[in-house]
């Protein structure tokens, strides 16, 4: 399968500092990558829709000024998690989605990261 | 929009039995179906999937079936190996929502696999 790559794998902020993490699509290119959030022992929620060259679309209750996302390249998505708290740690992965028209093409995911505000 | 629901939650097999979790989905124009494993403190993995145009699709142990019909579709693990303790997801996929069409993902079903 296609490698989705995610950085950093874990981090650990004080309550009030930003944390941005990155998602690498290694050997394809993506228009469309999502970002998710998973809860202990729970499914993945998406947070986000983050389309190449436009503006991320985001999943209801979630709040755009604090999930800050950019896709400025076919490779590379950015999420940052702007004046971090304590309710914000969590386990956030993205996905790449690789080929197909309109919607289409299979899913790849990164490994996650894992964040803890103190 | 769609609705996954996935049983069971928990599923407890000896190795070399074969394991079955079953998906069912609302939106009848989901055509597209994936399975991911997702083993502790890591993201999910991509293991087999199926399209709405074919019943069945395998790949060596691993086999998914759908039932347009009934709106379901499962996982059959055969042969089942410790390394296959995981969780896995089952997603659907409606084409309706364009280049912004999402997966809609199950509630998962942690798998154990005993000696």
């Amino acid at each position: 399968g296609a490698v989705v790559s995610q950085h950093p794998s874990r981090v650990i902020c004080k309550s009030g500092t930003s944390v941005k993490i990155e998602c690498r699509s290694l050997d394809f290119q993506a228009t469309t990558m999502f970002w998710y959030r998973q809860f202990p022992k729970q499914s993945l929620m998406l947070m986000a829709t983050s389309n190449e060259g436009s503006k991320a679309t985001y999943e209801q209750g979630v709040e755009k000024d604090k999930f800050l996302i950019n896709h400025a390249s076919l490779t590379l998505s950015t999420l940052t998690v702007t004046s971090a708290h304590p309710e914000d740690s969590s386990f956030y992965i993205c996905s790449a989605r690789r080929g197909g028209l309109l919607g289409g093409g299979e899913l790849f995911f990164g490994e996650g990261s894992r964040l803890t505000v103190l | 929009g769609e609705n996954v629901e996935q049983h069971p939650s928990t599923l407890s097999v000896q190795e070399g039995d074969s394991a079955v979790i079953k998906c069912t989905y609302s939106d009848s124009a989901s055509n597209y179906f994936p399975w991911y494993k997702q083993e502790l403190g890591k993201g999910p993995q991509l293991i087999i999937d199926i399209r709405s145009n074919v019943g069945e699709k395998k790949d060596q142990r691993i086999a998914v079936t759908l039932n347009k019909t009934a709106k379901h579709f499962s996982l059959h693990i055969t042969e089942t190996q410790p390394e296959d303790s995981a969780v896995y997801f089952c997603a659907a996929r409606s084409p309706l929502g364009g280049t912004a069409s999402k997966l809609t993902f199950g509630t998962g079903t942690r798998l154990q696999v005993t000696l």
